[in-house]
């Protein structure tokens, strides 16, 4: 079975430093990859994905993640946050089989402070 | 990426009364529908996969006489909460298959049973 873990509930950091928002995963075969941002009351935003290729990947709004296979895991970063990154973040996996949907984690508040 | 549209964007209803929501695929054909709910400050919750044409596939414990959902078209599938109570109050949210790889969504349904 597929699963996923964000293992903090909110992620504090002032506006300017780095953050890290973590996910680690389990999944039979390769892992898709995802980061989703929401804003309050709105869809899913698509932030970036890890299908093949190289471990570091880059997305919307200067982030980023690492794909490490070894530690099955997939954070996500940025390296000098804003507080407009203030948000809910999802990461998410499934297989790379054809119609199978994406598994969530619980999610993590981002919030960055002035 | 892909533009995906829902309606109505929110919907308060009496406790009985059935409420449909459409989730329209704009900008390209989605053979596979994805149905999610997301109750407050909790992950997104896969609720049923939908293929064009054939009966949707519900994940376990979903009430499928419920939760009508009908993939009619390759632009526009239905969500049908029928005999709505205030425990069916939620959040949600389409994902029509995948654009290279990735998943997107719809904006949301909120939806209130009073």
């Amino acid at each position: 079975a597929q699963s996923v873990a964000q293992p903090e509930d909110q992620v504090n950091v002032a506006e300017g430093n780095p953050l890290t928002v973590k996910c680690t995963y389990s999944v039979s075969g390769n892992p898709y990859l995802f980061w989703y941002v929401q804003y309050p009351n709105r869809g899913l935003q698509f932030l970036l994905k890890y299908i093949t290729g190289d471990n570091l990947v880059k997305g919307s709004y200067g982030f980023e993640a690492e794909f490490n296979k070894s530690q099955t895991s997939f954070h996500l970063k940025k390296p000098s946050a804003l507080v407009s990154d203030s948000a809910l973040y999802f990461c998410a996996v499934r297989d790379g089989q054809a119609g199978t949907a994406l598994i969530f984690g619980k999610g993590t508040t981002l919030s960055v402070s002035s | 990426g892909a533009v995906v549209s829902q309606h109505p964007s929110w919907v308060i209803c009496k406790s009985g009364t059935s409420v449909k929501i459409e989730c329209r695929s704009l900008d390209f054909q989605a053979t596979t529908m994805f149905w999610y709910r997301q109750f407050p400050k909790q992950s997104l919750m896969l609720m049923a996969t939908s293929n064009e044409g054939s009966k949707a596939t519900y994940e376990q414990g979903v009430e499928k006489d419920k939760f009508l959902i009908n993939h009619a078209s390759l632009t526009l599938s239905t969500l049908t909460v029928t005999s709505a109570h205030p425990e069916d109050s939620s959040f949600y949210i389409c994902s029509p298959d995948y654009v290279q790889e990735t998943q997107y969504f719809g904006p949301g349904t909120r939806l209130l049973v009073l």
